[in-house]
């Protein structure tokens, strides 16, 4: 078990442009989120996948926000058009399908500075 | 739908002190209660979960919470404050079916004092 991985830890962009931040989750965990969290806040759900069906997004995440996960392993974000507002530590987590064992395994968190 | 509130956004207390962190919920339906702790510049690693089984939960580094139903309360304790504590700590809950996706509150720090 290595955790859940995400890349890169920082990145600073300057407005307008795209960003793509990549996680890793815990293998063989079939459930992956992906999280916002701002300065003083908690972390705020964005998306969630069940393998490589994405079953349910925040109206957090804008048209320019697109997440994916395509063999159902690694997931990948995708901001568009980058505005100050998406300055923010964007988490992925992860975690098994039954109940009792559904404990959210976060990773280090990707920063992202929009200047 | 699922919510949590912390009480105090910032709590200080002496290396050795009590610490007490409060939270309450409130979900449609049984829920599952979280404490995660976040020190800075990191992820979230969790402390704790309550998941309908015991009602005093015991976690990671000596901390532990009691689910009481009928305050609707998950309050975070710890006997003796360390100076390694000090962290920001998320209280979170979700519902006990479905794919229980996790909804945190704002958020609490906590400050030790030598």
């Amino acid at each position: 078990d290595t955790g859940v991985s995400q890349d890169p830890r920082h990145k600073i962009t300057k407005r307008g442009q795209n960003v793509t931040f990549r996680c890793d989750p815990i293998s063989e965990h079939n459930r992956l989120y992906w999280y916002r969290q701002t300065l003083g806040q908690g972390p705020e759900f964005l998306t969630y996948f069940q393998n490589e069906a994405q079953l349910e997004k925040s109206r957090l995440l804008s048209d320019r926000f697109s997440a994916e996960r395509p063999k159902g392993s690694f997931s990948t974000l995708e901001i568009q058009r980058t505005e100050q507002g998406d300055s923010a530590m964007y988490l992925c987590a992860s975690s098994t399908g039954t109940p009792e064992k559904n404990t959210i395994y976060f990773g280090e968190g990707s920063w992202l500075t929009v200047v | 739908a699922q919510s949590v509130t912390q009480l105090g956004s910032h709590v200080s207390v002496s290396e050795g002190a009590l610490v007490l962190l409060r939270c309450n919920y409130s979900s449609s339906v049984p829920p599952y209660l979280f404490w995660y702790v976040q020190y800075p510049n990191q992820g979230l690693q969790l402390l704790l979960k309550y998941t309908s089984a015991a009602t005093l939960v015991k976690g990671i580094n000596g901390f532990e919470a009691e689910f009481k139903k009928s305050e609707t309360s998950f309050h975070l304790t710890k006997p003796s404050a360390h100076m390694s504590d000090a962290a920001e700590y998320f209280c979170a809950v979700s519902a006990s079916g479905g794919y229980q996706k996790v909804t945190f509150g704002i958020g609490t720090k906590l400050q030790v004092i030598p």
